[in-house]
């Protein structure tokens, strides 16, 4: 079955520093991709919607600046936490739509920590 | 097993009983239905589909129903399983050019033994 790649799957920094999380679709091309967010006991929150080639699609209350996206090929996006704060500590989950099947794949999240 | 909205963070059922888990979705318009399950820090793992034009599909050991005439959906596990223990969310896709999963608010699945 497709498979979608997340790397790294834990990170811990000190705050102030900027983490990058790669999302990797490994099988299929993927010209959209979805980046969330999810807290302890809840449920998974749409952060933005990342096309290929374009700016990325930010959900209301979604800091553009804090959360930079990029998805310059048709297998890879990139989520950058800029100047983390413990408040961005989260599991943030990647997903990716297989371009010709429309379906929907998730990666195996990133746990953020910041000190 | 018992059937829960997704108010109730657990539902726990007997190992070999059948489990329900109901979920009330939002829009009208969403066209495609997922259910998901997701294990201690791990993404979410698919589990069964269904389109707004069916009102049940089945899958092994799993159902999903569809009522839209009141926005609800329902998974059914037959024979639950420990391995079925994780936490299980609905998501609803809306149609068009920029279509996006809205996932509810999850429900744990507790089997004992």
């Amino acid at each position: 079955g497709a498979v979608v790649s997340q790397h790294p799957s834990r990170v811990i920094c000190k705050s102030g520093t900027s983490v990058k999380i790669e999302c990797r679709s490994l099988d299929f091309q993927a010209t959209t991709m979805f980046w969330y967010r999810q807290f302890p006991k809840q449920s998974l929150m749409l952060m933005a919607t990342s096309n290929e080639g374009s700016k990325a699609t930010y959900e209301q209350g979604v800091e553009k600046d804090k959360f930079l996206i990029n998805h310059a090929s048709l297998t890879l996006s990139t989520l950058t936490v800029t100047s983390a704060h413990p408040e961005d500590s989260s599991f943030y989950i990647c997903s990716a739509r297989d371009s010709r099947q429309g379906k929907l794949f998730f990666g195996s999240g990133t746990q953020l920590s910041v000190l | 097993g018992e059937s829960v909205g997704l108010h109730l963070p657990t539902l726990s059922v007997q190992e070999g009983d059948n489990s329900i888990i109901n979920c009330a979705y939002s829009n009208s318009a969403s066209d495609y239905f997922i259910w998901y399950k997701q294990e201690s820090g791990k993404g979410p793992q698919f589990i069964i589909d269904i389109r707004s034009n069916m009102d049940k599909r089945q899958g092994q050991r799993v159902t999903v129903l569809l009522n839209k005439t009141v926005k609800h959906l329902s998974l059914q596990i037959a024979a639950t399983q420990p391995g079925d223990s994780a936490v299980y969310f609905c998501a609803e896709n809306m149609p068009g050019a920029n279509s996006k999963l809205t996932f509810g608010k999850g429900i744990t699945l507790s089997v004992r033994p």
